[in-house]
């Protein structure tokens, strides 16, 4: 396991359109986030699992968002009926421990491009 | 709310002139300040975590500190590849769940 892996790297989508990515934690690592990140702009925080378990939602994260973490494992944020101000860098995090901080590591992420 | 500050938004340095990278933080229950680093269309590279303030950490030409309000990231006698936009990140915990706070980062560009 040499990372966080994030599939695709690339979307472009017409406004409209439903996408879903895809993202792989390091193998054992029990939080996972989802970040989005704009050009110029450091990451925004979207939400946080703690192995299957949603426990946070930014207020960024508007209806047309939904993120699943099934069984613990990968995790998938999907959008629909995107717009193009949902352009940007989709960023995947894991880290490992409970309530200890620990190093989170990031993936290379998904850019969206909503034409 | 929890806010991270990053200054100055952007540096030019000539290749061997030493600077430093401020990063000033108010986030609730801090748990730990994090720095990465980042290339053009990449995803944020892990380079230091600080617990607590007085803590230092070095790798390489880089080397962390953490105060109460802020950290610094130093860079001696830097180097062309180490051009990169640098984010500092703040951890904190709100209603029992860890999130990192974000600042909009320093973009360094060091000149041969």
């Amino acid at each position: 396991d040499t990372g966080v892996s994030q599939d695709p790297r690339h979307k472009i989508t017409k406004r409209g359109q439903n996408v879903t990515f895809r993202c792989d934690p390091i193998s054992e690592h029990n939080r996972l986030y989802w970040y989005r990140q704009t050009l110029g702009q450091g990451p925004e925080f979207l939400t946080y699992f703690q192995n299957e378990a949603q426990l946070e939602k930014s207020r960024l994260l508007s209806d047309r968002f939904s993120a699943e973490r099934p069984k613990g494992s990968f995790s998938t944020l999907e959008i629909q009926r995107t717009e193009q101000g949902d352009s940007a860098m989709y960023l995947c995090a894991s880290s490992l421990g409970f309530y200890s901080t620990s190093e989170a590591f990031f993936g290379q992420g998904t850019r969206l491009t909503v034409v | 709310e929890d806010q991270v500050t990053q200054s100055p938004e952007a540096l030019r340095l000539q290749e061997g002139e030493s600077s430093s990278l401020n990063c000033s933080y108010t986030v609730s229950g801090l748990r730990g300040l994090f720095w990465y680093r980042q290339d053009p269309g990449k995803g944020p590279e892990f380079l230091f975590t600080l617990y607590s303030a007085g803590e230092e950490k070095e790798k390489e030409r880089l080397k962390a500190t953490l105060t109460k309000k802020e950290s610094f990231l130093h860079i001696t006698a830097p180097k062309p590849e180490d051009s990169a936009t640098y984010l500092c990140a703040g951890l904190g915990v709100i209603q029992g769940a860890q999130k990192l706070v974000f600042g909009q980062g320093t973009r360094l560009t060091i000149n041969p």
